[in-house]
């Protein structure tokens, strides 16, 4: 499966803390992208990072991604309750002729932010 | 608001019968994905469509069907329901043929959950 993981599967903090997302995948990318989804709601594109991007900012947000290590990090600064949500990692599907087509998402990570 | 509609935000059907979800994708975009999201399998691709042609399929079983039509939206058909088949169906839209360019976003409808007893 070319399904990616986050870690962790769920995270509490308080508000004001910043909250810290780990994504593993494992083929290589043309760009990774983080999505969230408000309990029963449809998925929200945040961020989109390309592969010869080492960092990206948008808002509070900052993602990181490392090709060498197949991984990338969504951190949330000064966090907020409306920040409560899963989040989830995305890559593009490699086939077998190399294309990428549709995206394959991991698992998520539930975060709950505490006022 | 993503500009993406689906239709209708909630179904609850019996084992063995057939169901339709439709999508309108957002104005000027011509592809349409399916995904189903459940608990234990989490968010799977299922078909995708571009420009009325399909374009790739996921892990959709032979009892699902889908189609999008000359004005771009979708169909998503399926049959012989069964209880495990339970799950909040997505679909998404975007203007390319493929996600691995650099600004190949998708947008989600607010999807339909499906309830099959």
């Amino acid at each position: 499966s070319q399904q990616g993981e986050e870690d962790p599967q769920a995270l509490s903090i308080q508000e004001g803390e910043n909250a810290t997302m780990n994504c593993s995948y494992k083929t290589s990318i043309n760009n990774l992208q983080w999505y969230r989804q408000n309990s029963g709601r449809g998925l929200v594109h945040l961020i989109l990072i390309r592969s010869n991007e080492r960092e990206k900012h948008s808002g509070r947000l900052r993602v990181t991604l490392d090709t060498s290590k197949k991984s990338s990090s969504l951190l949330i600064t000064a966090s907020r309750a409306a920040d409560t949500a899963s989040y989830f990692c995305a890559t593009p599907f490699m086939n077998y002729g190399g294309s990428q087509g549709n995206l394959i998402f991991g698992k998520g990570t539930k975060l709950s932010v505490k006022p | 608001d993503s500009g993406v509609t689906q239709t209708p935000k909630h179904l609850i059907t019996a084992t063995g019968q057939r169901v339709t979800l439709r999508c309108s994708p957002r104005s000027g975009d011509l592809s349409v994905y399916w995904y189903q999201q459940s608990l234990d399998q989490g968010l799977q691709f299922l078909i995708h469509y571009y420009n009325g042609e399909e374009r790739a399929k996921g892990n959709i079983l032979e009892r699902f069907s889908a189609q999008q039509f000359p004005d771009l939206h979708s169909e998503l058909n399926l049959s012989s329901l069964e209880l495990g088949d339970s799950a909040l169906y997505f679909c998404a839209s975007s203007e390319a043929f493929w996600t691995g360019g650099a600004n190949e976003k998708l947008f989600f409808g607010s999807g339909t959950q499906l309830s099959v007893l």
